[in-house]
């Protein structure tokens, strides 16, 4: 079964500082996607970065990157020059990337709570 | 694009009665899923559709939850004689097929909080 470990409850960084926060992941499948999504405290779910099992290089959108090592399974997020804003949770998920079948849901880890010190 | 939209926003209700709360996903997006959060976890899959079709129902789906998404567009989840572990955020989110991050990404709602009495 799919399983999404984040060993992180609660992270605190300094502003500015880079922060990393840990994901590795448990799957059978060849064909996967990793996500990273965060969740401040009004809610809302976040797309932050994606990953897929093929790609061969690591993800990057602006100050998120994903550190990706294949066979350690994991898909760490890396947070570079932190901002108060950034404090929130943050969700590893991973799917299936089932072209044909009925595949189609996240499967969420527990989160880790970031909290950016002034 | 006006974002997916869930409604109501918060929900209280006592033990035993139904509750229904509808999901208004992304226009172009064939594929909607519903999620459950309780506090200090990770959203957990529920069901999904691709278009009006629902493709799959995880076994936290008792026989007291039933979603619907008719004529493909929005969608209600329905839970019936609420009881009070029912209490969570209910999230819905949607997404398009296809090829590369965009056809992945699923894009969420702000959610319904349900508190049952």
């Amino acid at each position: 079964a799919q399983k999404i470990t984040q060993t992180q409850p609660g992270m605190f960084v300094q502003e500015k500082e880079a922060v990393t926060l840990d994901c590795t992941y448990d799957t059978s499948d060849q064909s996967y996607g990793l996500f990273w999504y965060k969740q401040p405290s009004s809610g809302e779910m976040i797309f932050l970065i994606y990953q897929g099992s093929y790609d061969e290089q690591n993800a990057t959108e602006g100050r998120y990157s994903l550190n990706f090592q294949k066979a350690r399974k994991s898909a760490n997020l890396v947070i570079s020059a932190s901002q108060l804003g950034d404090s929130a949770m943050y969700f590893c998920a991973m799917r299936e990337l089932n072209y044909g079948g009925s595949q189609g849901n996240l499967i969420f880890g527990k989160g880790t709570k970031l909290s950016v010190k002034p | 694009d006006t974002g997916v939209s869930q409604d109501p926003r918060h929900k209280i209700t006592k033990r035993g009665q139904n509750v229904t709360f509808r999901c208004d996903p992304i226009s172009e997006h064939n594929r909607l899923y519903w999620y459950r959060q309780t506090l200090g976890q990770g959203p957990e899959f529920l069901t999904y559709f691709q278009n009006e079709a629902q493709l799959e129902k995880s076994r936290l789906l008792s026989d007291r939850f039933s979603a619907e998404r008719p004529k493909g567009s929005f969608s209600t989840l329905e839970i019936q004689r609420t009881e009070q572990g029912d209490s969570a955020m209910y999230l819905c989110a949607s997404s398009h097929t296809g090829a590369g991050a965009d056809g992945y990404e699923q894009y969420f709602g702000p959610g319904t909080r349900l508190t049952v009495t």
